[in-house]
């Protein structure tokens, strides 16, 4: 049971250039998220996706598409990466006994130079 | 809108100190609060959580109480060891808003044995 699968882990990108993060989770969770983490700000929504087929913007999603390409995987795309997009994302999905826990994966720190 | 602001950090203490996180939230409905500890190189993992007026949170002989007349959260631990350093996150999520998240910007503890 691996839980919440993040790829890359690192991920070095010039201003432009384009790139997709990966999620997948084997809880046969329903929704799934795509948060970053800044200094002193915490962690903020970019988008999440509440069932298989539909996505919504979060707090800060400006720059960013995803997809919910099926039940167990989310992804995150950049288009054209800028340096304010250096950050970790982390992906997440919501489960738990009354549906309020949510499972991150391990992270993608990213780097926009 | 929904906020939750967290003590500024780092905070440095002794192993086997009291430990004190102090969390505050405004919240439009009736929240669901939580703490969230991400160890260094990981995601966040559920710490604990309270969902209503008066209720406790524990696990791993950390606390927090649910005060809804101070609109706080404030996560305490009697006896901390150097394995409790980590930076803690506290939360809140709305009832029927899709299991978003709100965060507070995180607090760093260091514990020195």
């Amino acid at each position: 049971n691996a839980g919440v699968t993040q790829t890359p882990k690192f991920q070095v990108l010039k201003t432009g250039q384009s790139m997709t993060l990966q999620c997948a989770q084997d809880m046969n969770h329903n929704s799934m998220y795509w948060y970053r983490q800044d200094p002193g700000m915490g962690l903020r929504l970019i988008y999440y996706s509440a069932s298989e087929g539909t996505t919504d913007k979060g707090e800060v999603p400006n720059g960013y598409n995803v997809s919910r390409l099926n039940k167990r995987e989310f992804s995150l795309r950049l288009e054209s990466a800028a340096p304010s997009q250096t950050s970790v994302y982390f992906c997440a999905s919501l489960g738990g006994q009354a549906n309020e826990k949510l499972f991150f994966g391990s992270g993608t720190q990213l780097s926009v130079l | 809108g929904n906020s939750v602001t967290q003590m500024e950090g780092p905070v440095t203490l002794s192993e086997e100190a009291f430990l004190t996180i102090n969390c505050t939230y405004t919240a439009t409905g009736y929240p669901s609060l939580f703490w969230y500890v991400q160890y260094p190189g990981e995601g966040l993992q559920l710490l604990l959580k309270a969902t209503k007026a008066d209720d406790k949170g524990s696990n791993k002989g950390f606390e927090a109480t649910y005060r809804k007349e101070t609109t706080s959260f404030h996560l305490e631990k009697g006896s901390v060891q150097v394995s409790d350093s980590a930076v803690y996150f506290c939360a809140l999520s709305i009832y029927n808003q899709g299991g978003k998240l709100i965060f507070g910007q995180g607090t760093e503890l260091s514990v020195k044995p």
